[in-house]
């Protein structure tokens, strides 16, 4: 079956602006995860929802990022006035349930920020 | 109290060799270890994982020893081949939360 995809696969975008980064999960899967991994890095946690709620949003670095998932389903994370900081590839990992279940990982998308 | 610290950053082994990966981890609460493994443009893929209770698994060519006690866990690659380079990390979380704090990584290169 279809694993997680992520889309755009590459984003460059100039400071300031606005981008939508968007995850469809493994259909059935309840649990979404985003992660941010920077050059040389492992990934690191951002938010993770289960369902269509926000459990956990402790991994935003600030009030720029946002992330929604409104029908339980596809996810969008959402970064206001973008700086040349949040350059990095953002990786979205869904579960069947929360806890802990395998976490499949996407290809993620590279944000570049000029 | 969150981190997980991964050794070594990189490894080169010969074919046929063993390759083993080390991490130690400070949050008592973990209760899963993951170990992730990752090629260049494509998203981390789960490798193989252990819980605390057994201090062994292994699946095919890979084992997870644990050391509850250390606070530290390894991953054994046996008869390691070309196709094993990649980027291994580990990783560890909290049974009520999957979120997964993760090591920082160790390229590997398995020479022919």
């Amino acid at each position: 079956g279809a694993g997680v995809s992520q889309t755009p696969s590459n984003k460059v975008t100039e400071k300031g602006k606005y981008v939508e980064l968007r995850c469809d999960p493994i259909s059935g899967h309840t649990a979404l995860y985003w992660y941010r991994q920077s050059l040389g890095q492992g990934p690191e946690f951002l938010i993770y929802f289960q369902g269509t709620g926000a459990a956990d949003d402790s991994g935003l670095p600030n009030d720029r990022f946002f992330a929604v998932r409104p029908e339980g389903s596809v996810s969008t994370l959402k970064i206001q006035r973008t700086e040349r900081g949040d350059s990095a590839v953002y990786l979205c990992a869904s579960s069947l349930m929360f806890s802990s279940d395998t976490q499949y990982f996407g290809p993620g998308t590279r944000l570049t920020v000029l | 109290q969150q981190q997980v610290k991964q050794s070594p950053q990189s490894l080169i082994v010969q074919k046929g060799g063993i390759s083993i990966i080390n991490c130690a981890y400070e949050n008592t609460a973990f209760d899963y270890f993951p170990w992730y493994q990752q090629f260049p443009g494509k998203g981390p893929a789960l490798l193989i994982a252990i819980r605390p209770d057994v201090s062994e698994k292994k699946e095919g060519r890979f084992t997870i020893s644990f050391n509850k006690s250390a606070k530290q866990f390894s991953l054994h690659i046996m008869d390691s081949q070309p196709g094993d380079s990649a980027t291994y990390f580990c990783a560890a979380s909290t049974g009520n939360t999957g979120k997964l704090i993760f090591g920082q990584g160790t390229t590997l290169q398995v020479k022919p």
